[in-house]
């Protein structure tokens, strides 16, 4: 099946520090989506991208569809305590019928106070 | 209220033994599905229903069977658990003709 490569697996960082992530596939993907998952809650979705080159923020949150449309890219600007938690990409290959995602392995964020 | 509740929020229990793990969803939405997580490995697929009484096997269904008897509820069941089925169960919905999913906040369920 497919396969997302979703890096860093982990980072630590400083609190007011910027975080970038990203998902890289060898296949094209339609949609690409991120998600946020706290401790001891389900993933709850972040941004949506449906464009090759499409850049989305959602407040500290940024973004892009590559325009190879084979990754995307998720920056956090001005990191928080509570910006701790996984990353997941999800990415979605066809059209019509097929709305399954796959998803990343993940990106676990720890922001030190 | 939660849209996406899913039932016990913990479960430990033996080899051996049948379980069933609940969905209920009020969002409306006509697909859903079960997620299962290790770390390490993000979240795979086990089953999915894009409606009542339709079943679909995901990446990792041996071992797992599910029922959808109502739009609303969506029931995931280990017919004999095994160790290596312990991890964090994940619910979803998704409405037809989208692709973002909605997810319960999971079950996370030991086998001994």
């Amino acid at each position: 099946g497919q396969q997302l490569n979703q890096s860093p697996q982990s980072m630590f960082i400083q609190e007011g520090e910027d975080v970038s992530m990203n998902c890289t596939s060898s296949s094209i993907f339609n949609t690409w989506l991120w998600y946020k998952q706290e401790p001891g809650e389900g993933p709850v979705l972040l941004i949506a991208l449906y464009k090759a080159g499409e850049l989305t923020s959602n407040g500290r949150l940024t973004a892009q569809f590559g325009i190879t449309r084979k990754d995307s890219f998720l920056n956090i600007s001005a990191s928080i305590p509570s910006d701790v938690g996984i990353y997941f990409c999800a990415g979605r290959m066809g059209g019509g019928s097929n709305y399954k995602l796959t998803f990343g392995k993940g990106t676990l964020l720890t922001v030190n106070p | 209220d939660a849209d996406v509740t899913q039932t016990p929020r913990n479960r430990i229990t033996k080899t051996g033994k049948r379980i069933m793990l609940e969905c209920s969803q009020t969002k409306g939405h006509d697909r859903m599905y079960w997620y299962r997580q290790d770390p390490g490995l993000g979240l795979r697929l086990i089953y999915y229903s894009f409606d009542v009484k339709d079943i679909n096997k995901g990446e990792i269904s041996d071992g797992y069977s599910v029922s959808r008897q109502a739009q609303a509820k969506f029931s995931l069941s280990l017919e004999s658990a095994i160790p290596n089925q312990t991890a964090l169960y994940f619910c979803a919905t998704q409405l037809g003709g989208g692709e973002k999913l909605f997810f319960g906040s999971g079950t996370q369920l030991s086998v001994l």
